[in-house]
């Protein structure tokens, strides 16, 4: 059963600490979106790449977050520093082609900044 | 204005009711439509894609009207497992606009 595969489920740190997520993309799947989702705003896109490069980070906070495709089977997350702010559940999607084509979501991850 | 609005609810609706959702968009341009679903503490999952002459899947109808812009979900017989945030897609060809979801609840 082929799944995106996202870890870990859960954390909580500490304002100021680094935090990264990681993501294993459907195997095959040449497109992966990271999503970020809270209550006020929905789910936003934060970044997405095709054939690992990315294309579009325009939803990123620059100064804090980056987005990398060190390989066809990992995408990596990562936040540094981390703020409260950055409370939320952040999503990975992963879909083969196009964007008429369904995205599959991993479970996300729950991360808390306290 | 928001590029795809959905009324967030909740709706709050009668075992076995007929319940209808509409999503507007903004950009004429777009491309392609869908639903999705998502229960709560979970991951979004695929409900339907909506197709230009409309699409039925069981007790799921969807349809789509460019002229208005906007696509619609209709659930015939409502179940308690219906129950859930249905969310609208619309794909710019760019990248996929979301909205922000409509809270399903089903009551018995």
């Amino acid at each position: 059963d082929a799944r995106v595969t996202q870890t870990p489920r859960d954390k909580v740190t500490e304002m100021g600490q680094e935090v990264t997520m990681r993501c294993q993309p459907i195997l095959g799947h040449n497109t992966v979106f990271w999503y970020r989702q809270t209550m006020m705003q929905g789910l936003e896109l934060l970044a997405y790449f095709r054939n690992r490069a990315p294309l579009d980070d325009s939803g990123m906070p620059k100064d804090r977050f980056s987005a990398e495709m060190p390989d066809a089977t990992l995408a990596t997350l990562k936040i540094q520093p981390s703020e409260p702010r950055d409370s939320a559940v952040y999503f990975c999607a992963s879909a083969l082609g196009q964007m008429n084509t369904e995205a599959f979501f991993g479970q996300g991850t729950r991360l808390t900044v306290v | 204005r928001k590029e795809v609005e959905q009324d967030p609810g909740p709706f709050n609706v009668p075992e076995g009711a007929t319940v209808a959702f509409n999503c507007t968009y903004s950009n004429s341009a777009s491309q392609s439509f869908f639903w999705y679903r998502q229960d709560c503490r979970k991951e979004p999952k695929l409900l339907m894609s909506v197709y230009s002459s409309g699409n039925e899947d069981g007790r799921f109808t969807a349809q789509l009207n460019r002229a208005s812009q906007y696509i619609s979900l209709l659930i015939r017989d409502s179940k308690l497992s219906d129950s859930a945030t249905y969310l609208c897609v619309v794909n710019m060809g760019y990248q996929l606009i979301w909205g922000a979801g409509t809270k399903l609840i089903i009551k018995p």
